[in-house]
């Protein structure tokens, strides 16, 4: 199984302060991705990276922002949380390098459920 | 980006096989239809994926229409432990995935 570690795991905050989460690989997969997921709107793709300094917007990117400064950690900042970014944080990874992934296959971490009050 | 539509909600009973529809009428020649599934309190897993032939694997069946737009996932004899959400997904040249908001499938015992 693909090693991903979502940090932190739970997180409270208030409007309007700045949220960083991190997601870190020991797979080498070249594709990492950020979801939100919320009740009623299934899983939705916020950004997503196919390698060091290259990142693309998903579906819900604004209010987001991201950053790939090596290939195992891809971190998602909120630079202003509001109430609406109140979420459960997924973080994927696909594509690995190493050869023993299946081809495109998504690896998930744990989540990040972040409110924001 | 290409869109699935899949039921919200299907029920099966126990042990029973279970078929879940999707339909991706705007499917182009590269993308691959991809299955995942998420139990509660988890992320989501891979179950299946193929490009134009019917696929088999441990978990699962795949089938997919001769003009590919649309599929159809099989699982032969369901268990309670199968009851999650299950997403149907495309995926481009550009390795993105768009999940939707999948068939919540309860499995009655």
């Amino acid at each position: 199984d693909a090693g991903i570690t979502q940090s932190p795991r739970h997180k409270v905050t208030e409007t309007g302060t700045p949220v960083t989460l991190r997601c870190h690989q020991t797979e080498n997969h070249r594709y990492m991705y950020w979801y939100r997921q919320d009740p009623g709107h299934g899983l939705r793709l916020i950004h997503y990276s196919y390698g060091v300094k290259d990142t693309d917007k998903g579906e819900v990117s604004d209010g987001y922002s991201v950053s790939r400064s090596k290939t195992e950690d891809f971190l998602l900042t909120l630079e202003s949380a509001t109430s609406s970014q109140t979420s459960v944080y997924f973080c994927a990874i696909s594509e690995s390098t190493s050869g023993r992934a299946r081809a495109g296959e998504l690896f998930f971490g744990e989540g990040s459920r972040l409110t924001v009050l | 980006d290409a869109k699935t539509t899949q039921p919200n909600s299907m029920e099966s009973n126990e042990e029973e096989p279970v078929h879940l529809p999707c339909n991706h009428s705007t499917i182009s020649g590269t993308d691959y239809i991809h299955w995942y599934r998420q139990l509660p309190s988890q992320g989501p897993e891979y179950v299946i994926h193929g490009l134009t032939s019917n696929v088999n694997n441990r978990m699962a069946s795949l089938a997919i229409a001769e003009d590919r737009k649309s599929s159809t996932l099989i699982l032969h004899r369901a268990t309670l432990r199968d009851a999650a959400v299950y997403y149907c997904i495309l995926r481009g040249t550009g390795n993105q995935f768009y999940f939707g908001t999948g068939t919540s499938l309860t499995v009655i015992p």
